[in-house]
């Protein structure tokens, strides 16, 4: 059964800081997604990441992929306000060459304070 | 081009009730799934489904059923509500299995069983 754990859970960090998020993973698979959740809203794609040492950037966001240490990371860079969310990793279950299962972490709640 | 629509978006019902969530989309993606969102348990597979008459169970499948007649449809039927099912409940598709795009998640259906 594959497990994903994320941490930490609950995150409070001032604006202007650096932080990161951690992704582990129980079993292989080498597609991991990381996605962001508003208050009461639905999920919105931030990044796929495909292969070992993948790595994807968008504004202050950059996301990392170690298949070996079964490992991914979102690295905030100098929060802002407006990235206060829950932020979720999923990974893709390979089954017979297909990844047809997609299991979620817990997520992890972001707030950035003034 | 309405992505993912979910209907209804809250709906209040009794135990032993049955009802049917409703899921399509205008995107001809092949591949459909149902998550539940739960506080502090992130997002669980409920069902999916790789193509029209393909489903199969994911990490919490009791006390549901699912069919998939179209590619566009993926009902999730609650055959006799629960308390314990009350959640928030996501559909999401993707265009080809979980390849190299991400799922796009309908808003939710927020159900909730007395």
């Amino acid at each position: 059964e594959l497990k994903v754990e994320q941490n930490p859970l609950f995150l409070s960090m001032q604006e202007g800081k650096n932080y990161t998020i951690y992704c582990n993973y129980s079993t292989t698979s080498d597609r991991l997604y990381w996605y962001r959740q508003d208050p009461g809203k639905s999920l919105e794609s931030l990044f796929v990441l495909l292969s070992n040492g993948a790595v994807k950037q968008e504004g202050r966001l950059m996301a990392s992929l170690d298949t070996k240490a079964r490992l991914s990371t979102l690295h905030i860079t100098a929060a802002v306000h407006d990235l206060s969310a829950t932020y979720f990793c999923a990974v893709a279950f390979i089954n017979t060459g297909t990844a047809s299962k997609l299991t979620f972490g817990t997520g992890t709640r972001l707030q950035v304070t003034l | 081009n309405a992505g993912v629509t979910q209907t209804p978006k809250f709906q209040v019902l009794k135990t032993g009730q049955s009802m049917t969530l409703q899921c399509a989309q205008d995107m001809n993606h092949e591949y459909m799934s149902w998550y539940r969102q739960d506080p502090g348990m992130g997002l669980r597979l409920i069902h999916y489904s790789v193509g029209a008459g393909i489903t199969d169970q994911g990490e919490v499948p009791n006390g549901y059923n699912v069919s998939r007649s179209t590619t566009e449809d993926f009902p999730l039927r609650l055959l006799s509500a629960a308390p314990s099912q009350t959640s928030v409940y996501f559909c999401a598709s993707s265009p080809r299995g979980l390849a190299n795009q991400p799922q796009h998640f309908g808003d939710g259906t927020r159900l909730s069983i007395l």
